[in-house]
């Protein structure tokens, strides 16, 4: 198993543009999300979904989008870029029940200009 | 709400040493609690998780800790540590029956092990 994927890792935008970055998982997990991750702040949760066609809000979520089409893919887009996005950005998925651990991504470095 | 805090943001030991790392919580309701691993330029790892039962929990990498409910924390500890323990770790919590899964971290602890 790849377990999560992110991809790209490193990215570097210019102030008002989009991208997406990509997240996949090989385990059937139903839960996955995302969190960005702050110098001082440990990580933050801006997205989740509890399965397939299912996604709510976190903590930080303003000017991020989800969806969720399949159980594998969860991709997070910035729909205008603020510098105020420059982060690291974690995915993680779950199984559902009584697991309780969540599987982290290597994560994607975003820097936003 | 929950919050969680890590007071010492970093922490020098020598090769060796012990090394004991502070969690404390605040929450309305019951918990599940956790300690993550980051090593440089990597995702996060779990290191231990206490869901219930006994208080003392035991992780990888000769990592323990022990859930004091009284005192609202969940300090990590390891009698001796080695330079490939050099990392951040992070304590985080999940309030029961949450549906969202969601974890509430804290702000981190950078372990710096030296020779």
């Amino acid at each position: 198993n790849a377990g999560v994927t992110q991809t790209p890792k490193f990215q570097v935008l210019k102030t008002g543009q989009s991208m997406t970055l990509q997240c996949a998982q090989d385990m059937n997990h139903e839960y996955m999300s995302w969190y960005r991750q702050d110098p001082g702040m440990g990580l933050r949760l801006i997205h989740y979904s509890v399965g397939a066609g299912i996604t709510d809000q976190g903590e930080v979520p303003n000017g991020y989008n989800v969806s969720r089409s399949t159980t594998e893919d969860f991709p997070l887009r910035l729909l205008s870029a603020a510098p105020s996005q420059t982060s690291v950005y974690f995915c993680a998925s779950r199984q559902g029940g009584t697991s309780h651990e969540q599987y982290f991504g290597p994560g994607t470095r975003l820097t936003v200009t | 709400a929950q919050s969680v805090t890590q007071l010492d943001s970093q922490v020098p030991v020598f090769e060796e040493a012990p090394v004991e790392l502070r969690c404390n919580y605040s929450s309305s309701v019951s918990v599940y609690l956790f300690w993550y691993v980051q090593y440089p330029n990597q995702g996060l790892q779990l290191l231990l998780k206490y869901l219930s039962g006994s208080t003392l929990v035991k992780g990888i990498n000769g990592f323990e800790a022990e859930f004091n409910k009284s005192q609202t924390s969940f300090h990590l500890r390891k009698p001796s540590v080695h330079i490939s323990d050099t990392a951040e770790y992070f304590c985080a919590v999940t309030p029961l029956m949450d549906s969202s899964y969601k974890l509430i971290f804290g702000s981190g602890t950078r372990l710096l092990v030296r020779p």
